[in-house]
């Protein structure tokens, strides 16, 4: 079954030092892998994706996510954390198995907490 | 160039009652998705519209229904709402399924 994990639910940075959020993945193909970001009270916005191509991929706010196909892993780091990076972030894969009439569904993990402390 | 609209923002409902969230996306997306967010669960979907005039199940579709009412609107119905429907309900659209997912503001529903 394809599925996505965020095992840690909780990150605690401080100000200025750098910033990974972990993710793996388990999927029967080659994957579509996305993060996104949620601020208090709001829903979830796009932060980058992975179809195919460089393995270090570049998103919104300073984010880049390593794509590692031997660790099936997608994590998300920033070089230099802000406290107004404190929210959840959320992993996700394309579901590749639940071919409905050729459309394929998202998988989100459980989400993991942000805390940048100043 | 609002993206996706929700509404309404909060509401508060008795066991028993029926209500529809109202979801809206003005990006010409072919597909739509009805999410509920809870505490240590992440999203969890419970319907989505791979293109207009289609509906399909997600993982936990027990006690709602949906009518993606034309190309821009997807409305999710609870028709006899109970305790374990409290959550936080998130519409999003795509261009296609399966491609980068836009999300509204979400819905906070209390059910008592």
């Amino acid at each position: 079954a394809q599925s996505v994990a965020q095992p840690e639910d909780q990150v605690n940075v401080a100000e200025g030092n750098p910033l990974t959020v972990k993710c793996t993945y388990s999927v029967s193909g080659n994957p579509y892998l996305f993060w996104y970001v949620q601020y208090p009270n709001r829903g979830l916005q796009f932060l980058l994706k992975y179809i195919t191509g460089d393995n270090l991929v570049k998103g919104s706010y300073g984010f880049e996510a390593e794509f590692n196909k031997s660790q099936t892993s997608f994590h998300l780091k920033k070089p230099s954390a802000l406290v107004s990076d404190s929210a959840l972030y959320f992993c996700a894969v394309r579901d590749l198995e639940s071919f409905s009439g050729g459309y394929n569904k998202l998988i989100f993990g459980a989400g993991t907490r942000l805390a940048v402390h100043p | 160039n609002a993206g996706v609209t929700q509404t309404p923002k909060f509401q508060v409902l008795k066991t028993g009652q029926s209500m529809t969230l109202q979801c809206a996306q003005d990006m010409n997306h072919n597909s739509m998705y009805w999410y509920r967010q809870d505490p240590g669960m992440g999203l969890r979907l419970i319907y989505y519209s791979a293109s207009e005039g289609t509906t399909d199940k997600g993982e936990v579709p027990n006690g709602y229904n949906v009518s993606r009412l034309n190309k821009r609107e997807f409305s999710l119905r609870l028709e006899s709402a109970a305790p374990s429907q409290t959550s936080v309900y998130f519409c999003a659209s795509s261009t296609l399924a399966g491609e980068t997912q836009y999300f509204g503001p979400g819905t906070r529903l209390l059910v008592l």
